[in-house]
């Protein structure tokens, strides 16, 4: 385990839906992210928190809106989606958003939208 | 912008031998930082291993070592006495330096990664 959750780990929803996903860390990081993995694509870094305030939005359509109340909870809101965002999302924490400082991943949640 | 490229997606190897994933990138930068992560199956992805580009060792961690040729921008992971749980996906990635005085950098927060490569331990 490396100190970051998700829930849930597996969700399938309808094209009309909203859910949402949860990502907590347990690590006293700064920053937090949320990435998208799709099949023989490279990971896709979708959002970047830090110290609770987003500090990047990486040309995301606005059907995904992410939120972080504090530094240990990140969540990642899903409205209207489409088929082609099926995909493993990762959430990731890392001490400070710079440089060396690795990133600690969370077990995912796999999406399926219908 | 930085490029990842792992031009293996897939590589198998007997138990107890060793293998060797490769990966390039691309970058206009001095000071940066690659890794290599490790992703099971259904598991989370964790770090292997890390290499700060101003360092000339390469970094080592038990049966994982890579070998960092700045100048010719490569950065492969090799994976000695392959054992069964050493089956995974891995991924090179690469993040540039940063510093306290540059507050929206957004270029400095981005972790780039390849697009994998998934090995197999044939037992």
């Amino acid at each position: 385990e490396t100190g970051v959750t998700q829930t849930p780990r597996h969700l399938v929803m309808g094209m009309t839906n909203k859910k949402s996903l949860k990502c907590e860390q347990h690590l006293g990081h700064n920053a937090m992210y949320w990435y998208k993995q799709s099949a023989k694509k490279p990971l896709e870094l979708m959002f970047v928190y830090n110290f609770k305030e987003q500090t990047e939005n990486n040309s995301v359509p606005s059907r995904f809106s992410p939120e972080c109340p504090n530094s240990s909870h990140l969540f990642l809101h899903l409205h209207t989606l489409q088929p082609e965002d099926s995909a493993l999302y990762l959430c990731a924490s890392s001490q400070e958003r710079w440089g060396r400082h690795e990133q600690y991943f969370g077990p995912g949640t796999r999406l399926t939208v219908t | 912008a930085q490029t990842v490229t792992q031009s293996q997606p897939e590589m198998s190897v007997q138990e107890a031998e060793t293998v060797t994933l490769s990966c390039t990138y691309d970058t206009s930068e001095s000071d940066y930082y690659l890794f290599w992560y490790k992703q099971p199956p259904s598991r989370q992805m964790i770090l292997v291993i890390r290499q700060e580009a101003y360092k000339q060792q390469n970094a080592t961690e038990n049966r994982f070592s890579v070998n960092f040729q700045k100048a010719a921008k490569s950065f492969s992971l090799k994976i000695s006495d392959s054992q069964l749980g050493d089956a995974a996906m891995y991924f090179c990635a690469y993040r540039s330096e940063g510093g306290v005085l540059v507050v929206s950098n957004f270029g400095n927060e981005k972790l780039t990664f390849g697009t994998g490569t998934r090995l197999t331990i044939i037992p």
